[in-house]
Parts: structure tokens; C-alpha cells; sequence
């Protein structure tokens, strides 16, 4: 299995600008994680799907981000309208069946740069 | 917060030593595991142990629970210039809704 894949590596765009990252999780995995990382504040979970169905939108900062997950192989997390800080490393992450909170696999994340 | 803090923040130490981070968190706890991050990678699960175990090892890898003081440790031994990243604890807390959260980290610099 290529693991969790997530498109793109690098994304530089400006204020104000919608931004979309992608995810394809590792087959047969029915859980999917979507985390930030910065300095400041490490590592945050924002959202997590079980089954296609979002469980926990707690950490989701704001009404600007928003994540869907229209099937089981693939999830995009969008931010519209961007803000710098919004700069960070995005990962997503997906685990398997019974495994909640046990192991997660991550993908090689999305560096995004908000200017 | 629930975050679990790792300790030392930053450790170089020459390769062939071992290397010991120390991870203390605040409430109860089901689970905890420890994961590596290369720089500029995402992040790749070590091990787990679980609440009601005190040691747990897996190759040179040993890890320590201790529930009453709640904290954990993590030792490397026999250190390799590979074993160079972040290294970060993270909980499962227990009661209510589970969630993990994720250590502020240790970064680990092995000196050929």
C-alpha cells in the first residue's frame, strides 16, 4: 500500500484565497484524520470522519475551514477565505477498523504558506 | 489544555549512546503512544502501551508508564544517526469522549 497520500506537498497562495488540500487515506481504513501542525501550538486535531461521517468537529478553528469526506477514499479539508494565520504543515491521517485511538498512519503532509 | 509535554525539549547526544525523553501528561489515560517525525515527514507510530501496563518493549525501544506519577519514558538504546527527529507522546485520555492529543515534543539530534 503507498500509505496515506495527500496532495499537494507545498502550497503558496494569498489572503483571501480558497484553499483546498486532499487526502486519499490507506485502503480499508474507516477512520480519517485531519491535524495541524505549528510551532506554537504542535500538533492539533481538527476534524476526524468514521465511515464517511464527521464524529468530531471540535477542533475546526473557525467557520472558514470546512472538511468533507464524499467517499472512502478520498477527503479535502478547504479553507475559504484564507488568512497567514492559517500557515502551517496540514496532516491527515487515517486508521483501521477498531483501531481508534491506537495507531494512526499519516500521510507526508501539506506545507501551506498564506502571504 | 490535555496536551502531554515531552521533556527534555531538545537532546544531542553522540551516536552508539542512549537517548531517554520523558512525557507527563494530566488525567486519565487509556492508552499512551509514542511517534517519530523525520524532518519535513508526517508523523510514524513506535509503540503503545496501555494503562495498565509498565513496560513495554519493541527492538531498542523501551517505554515506561508509570500511572501515579503519570508519566512515561521513552529510551533509545544503542543510538544510530537514523534515529535523528521529533519524537512525541500521545494520549488516549479515558472517561467521556475519547480523544488523542498529541506532546510538544523532543528533538532528538545523533551525532555520527
Amino acid at each position: 500500500d503507498a500509505g496515506v497520500i495527500q496532495s499537494p506537498r507545498h502550497e503558496v497562495t494569498e489572503m483571501g484565497q480558497e484553499v483546498t488540500l486532499r487526502c486519499k487515506p490507506i485502503s480499508g481504513h474507516d477512520y480519517l484524520f485531519w491535524y495541524r501542525q505549528t510551532m506554537m501550538r504542535g500538533l492539533e486535531l481538527l476534524i476526524y470522519f468514521n465511515n464517511n461521517v464527521p464524529i468530531d468537529d471540535s477542533g475546526m478553528p473557525e467557520d472558514r475551514f470546512s472538511a468533507k469526506m464524499p467517499n472512502a477514499s478520498f477527503s479535502t479539508l478547504k479553507i475559504q477565505p484564507s488568512e497567514p494565520r492559517d500557515s502551517a504543515v496540514y496532516f491527515c491521517a487515517s486508521s483501521p477498523p477498531g483501531r481508534l485511538n491506537t495507531e494512526a498512519f499519516f500521510g507526508q503532509g501539506t506545507r501551506l504558506t498564506v502571504v | 489544555s490535555q496536551q502531554g509535554e515531552e521533556d527534555p525539549q531538545a537532546l544531542s547526544i553522540q551516536e552508539g549512546e542512549n537517548a531517554t525523553m520523558n512525557c507527563s501528561y494530566k488525567t486519565s489515560i487509556n492508552n499512551l503512544q509514542w511517534y517519530r517525525q523525520n524532518s519535513g515527514r508526517g508523523l510514524v507510530h513506535l509503540i503503545l502501551i496501555r494503562s495498565n501496563e509498565r513496560e513495554k518493549h519493541s527492538g531498542r525501544l523501551r517505554v515506561t508508564l508509570d500511572t501515579s506519577k503519570k508519566s512515561s519514558s521513552l529510551l533509545i538504546t544503542a543510538s544510530r544517526a537514523a534515529d535523528t527527529a521529533s519524537y512525541f507522546c500521545a494520549t488516549a485520555y479515558s472517561g467521556g469522549y475519547q480523544k488523542v492529543t498529541f506532546g510538544t515534543g523532543t528533538k532528538l539530534q545523533v551525532i555520527p
